[in-house]
């Protein structure tokens, strides 16, 4: 069966400091891979997706950026970050086999002082 | 561009039915979804229903596809407690050919004992 990991789970971090999120999938080969954000009050936002190893859409201008080393990872990164980063931060992967259902990771929440 | 719209809060007593609303904007969606997110936790899909359906039952959810309106409703019959969460529509943009979703901002359902 699939899975999807995240870490770290919690994460408090200076403004200005590096970020460096992870999520793993197990169990698929080549799947979607997607980076939202949860922020109060806006609902879910998609940053990023990737449907291939180095390959990266991004949806949104920001302070952010992604990559996809390998098949089943991805990474967020930010060089400095902002407070208005701070958010929960979910990674989800898409099974092409099924009716495009995605599959979310437990999250990671993210807070930026 | 696409957007998803519904309401942010909704509280119901146990025992009684929720209705949850939603909007959508595109078209061509081949697919809508409502998700599930308990506190603190990644999103879960619920179900999800075919374009061409008007209507889906799945044991206390009933799913309401209105294509022309544009409207997609979801009913959950002898609300629990445990069915307290925030509630996310979804709809599948580019004729579902990415994978990539619009979710709207989530509705929180309170159940109240």
């Amino acid at each position: 069966s699939q899975t999807i990991h995240q870490w770290p789970a919690t994460l408090v971090q200076p403004v200005g400091s590096p970020l460096s999120l992870e999520c793993t999938v197990e169990g698929t080969s080549n799947p979607n891979l997607y980076w939202y954000r949860q922020a109060a009050g806006r609902g879910l936002q998609l940053l990023f997706y990737s449907v291939g190893i180095g390959q990266i859409s991004s949806e949104v201008p920001q302070n952010l950026s992604a990559s996809r080393p390998q098949d089943r990872q991805f990474i967020l990164s930010s060089k400095k970050l902002l407070l208005s980063d701070s958010g929960f931060y979910l990674c989800a992967w898409l099974d092409r086999h099924s009716y495009n259902e995605q599959f979310f990771g437990p999250g990671t929440r993210l807070t930026v002082l | 561009g696409e957007d998803v719209e519904q309401s942010l809060f909704l509280s119901v007593r146990e025992g009684d039915s929720s209705v949850i609303n939603c909007t959508y904007t595109d078209s061509s969606s081949t697919y809508l979804y409502w998700y599930k997110q308990e506190p603190g936790a990644g999103l879960q899909l619920l179900t999800y229903i075919f374009s061409n359906m008007d209507m889906k039952q799945d044991q206390r959810l009933t799913v309401l596809l209105n294509k022309k309106d544009k409207h997609l409703s979801l009913r959950i019959a002898d609300t629990q407690t445990g069915d307290s969460a925030i509630y996310f529509c979804a709809e599948s943009i580019d004729g579902g050919s990415q994978g990539n979703l619009i979710f709207g901002k989530g509705t929180k359902l309170s159940v109240k004992p």
